[in-house]
């Protein structure tokens, strides 16, 4: 199976303020044929299922805010958050799709200082 | 817009059969991937196995021996069957579409296994 460690687990930033959340994935999700990452970033608030952020590691989905940035190749990604807002505080998730089983980070969670 | 609502028992016993269904609206499940992934109590998120249109099945092997699911076109619903369940089996089941990543997500449904 393919860990995919997420660091910090937990990140208190000031309103405004950028917020980096790194994913580490134990092997590469990177496909040469169709030179794509299989890494996906989702937003889950308390009580309510995962949102999608980014995926191909890069890709912002429809209607995500253009503050959400994805980053990084192979085993080594990051999302930013360029100016966090009240409404961010949630937990994230990366998710590589690469490999069966799909696996997922432990989570981080982002709060406001 | 694509939704999916999930239904079934909250309340399963010890070593019985945990059954779901996804009513997809918006979609046709005809074309398309189904997933369902499931969430502990306070917990992250664990993938459970997905279904195509044209109902080939991949599995998380730690659920392989334990885990069915199913298409009903008719209805517009897929479904999931895991049997002989514990109490580590205790989450919220979320049901959703996926293109490898998890587009759409149901609003999720607890499942507590407890006798």
């Amino acid at each position: 199976d393919i860990v995919m460690t997420q660091s910090p687990d937990s990140l208190a930033v000031s309103l405004g303020e950028r917020a980096t959340i790194n994913c580490k994935s134990s092997q590469s999700v990177f496909y040469s044929s169709n030179n794509k990452n299989y890494l996906a970033w989702y937003q889950q608030k308390p009580g309510q299922p995962p949102k999608l952020l980014i995926y191909w590691a890069s890709t912002r989905e429809s209607g995500v805010p253009d503050r959400f940035s994805g980053s990084g190749s192979g085993t080594d990604f990051n999302l930013t958050i360029s100016s966090v807002q009240a409404e961010d505080v949630a937990v994230y998730y990366c998710h590589q799709y690469h490999s069966i089983p799909w696996t997922f980070g432990q989570g981080t969670k982002v709060e406001i200082k | 817009q694509v939704q999916l609502q999930e239904s079934g028992p909250g309340l399963v016993k010890p070593s019985e059969t945990l059954s779901l269904t996804c009513t997809v609206s918006g979609v046709s499940i005809s074309n398309n991937y189904w997933t369902w992934i499931r969430q502990p109590p306070g917990k992250g998120l664990e993938w459970i196995g997905y279904i195509s249109y044209s109902g080939s099945t991949n599995y998380n092997p730690s659920l392989k021996s334990r885990v069915t699911l199913s298409l009903d076109t008719s209805k517009n619903q897929f479904s999931l069957k895991l049997n002989s369940v514990t109490a580590a089996d205790t989450a919220v089941y979320y049901c959703a579409k996926n293109e490898g990543f998890i587009d759409y997500w149901g609003q999720g449904t607890p499942v507590t296994v407890s006798s």
